[in-house]
């Protein structure tokens, strides 16, 4: 079974510009969710997706948006770039839950984006 | 607010000897707990996990403990290994959330001298 692959691995882009990271889960995992790893703050949680709709969302600006599509594949964008944005960014699905029990999530390789 | 707390950042550990990474939460809500294990520039890797309904689970080399009371969990790595040496991630979840969120702690660097 393939793992969770993210697209691309590496980016470099400049201040100001938008970028968009792929993800494809899993096959039969419908639920994906976004991280950021910066050094020294560990794994800051992005957003979850679930059958398309965003089910949670956390602390990030309005710059970071995200949206999942029919076959379970996301995208997450950032617009207006900024340095700070440089991070690992990690995307991991998750099987169907068993009886309300949360599952471990797999995650992809991540995409490393470098903002200059 | 660090929900979710690893408060060593690094430890070193012979090989053959114990490894104890210790892990906090103040999140009452949480009850699914997981240990990830990360190399650098890949994503992390599931070891272990644990629902609050136990307090020990054990797979091979790994133990992981749950003391509820005191909002504490371990993991326990014996014998250490040299390819143990990465940065382990606790993370814990809330199931009645209905969702899939996970709040992880900043990371224990694990050395295994040989």
């Amino acid at each position: 079974k393939a793992g969770v692959t993210q697209t691309p691995r590496y980016l470099i882009k400049t201040r100001g510009q938008q970028v968009t990271l792929s993800c494809s889960p899993i096959s039969g995992h419908r639920s994906v969710s976004w991280y950021q790893q910066t050094p020294g703050q560990g794994l800051q949680f992005l957003f979850e997706y679930f059958s398309e709709t965003q089910r949670n969302k956390g602390n990030f600006p309005g710059r970071f948006s995200g949206r999942q599509f029919s076959n379970s594949r996301s995208e997450m964008n950032v617009s207006t770039l900024e340095l700070g944005d440089s991070a690992l960014y990690l995307c991991a699905s998750s099987p169907p839950g068993v009886g309300g029990w949360n599952t471990e999530a797999f995650f992809g390789q991540g995409t490393r984006l470098t903002v200059v | 607010d660090q929900q979710v707390k690893q408060n060593s950042p690094s430890l070193s550990v012979q090989e053959g000897r114990i490894s104890i990474l210790n892990c906090d939460y103040t999140n009452s809500m949480f009850d699914y707990f997981l240990w990830y294990k990360k190399y650098p520039a890949e994503g992390p890797t599931f070891l272990i996990s644990i629902s609050s309904i136990k307090d020990k689970n054990e797979d091979g080399r790994f133990t992981v403990f749950l003391n509820k009371s005191a909002k504490h969990l371990s993991l326990h790595i014996v014998p250490s290994q040299p390819g143990d040496s990465a940065v382990y991630f606790c993370a814990a979840s809330a199931s009645n959330f209905g969702n899939e969120k996970l709040t992880f702690g900043t990371g224990t660097r694990l050395t295994i001298i040989p």
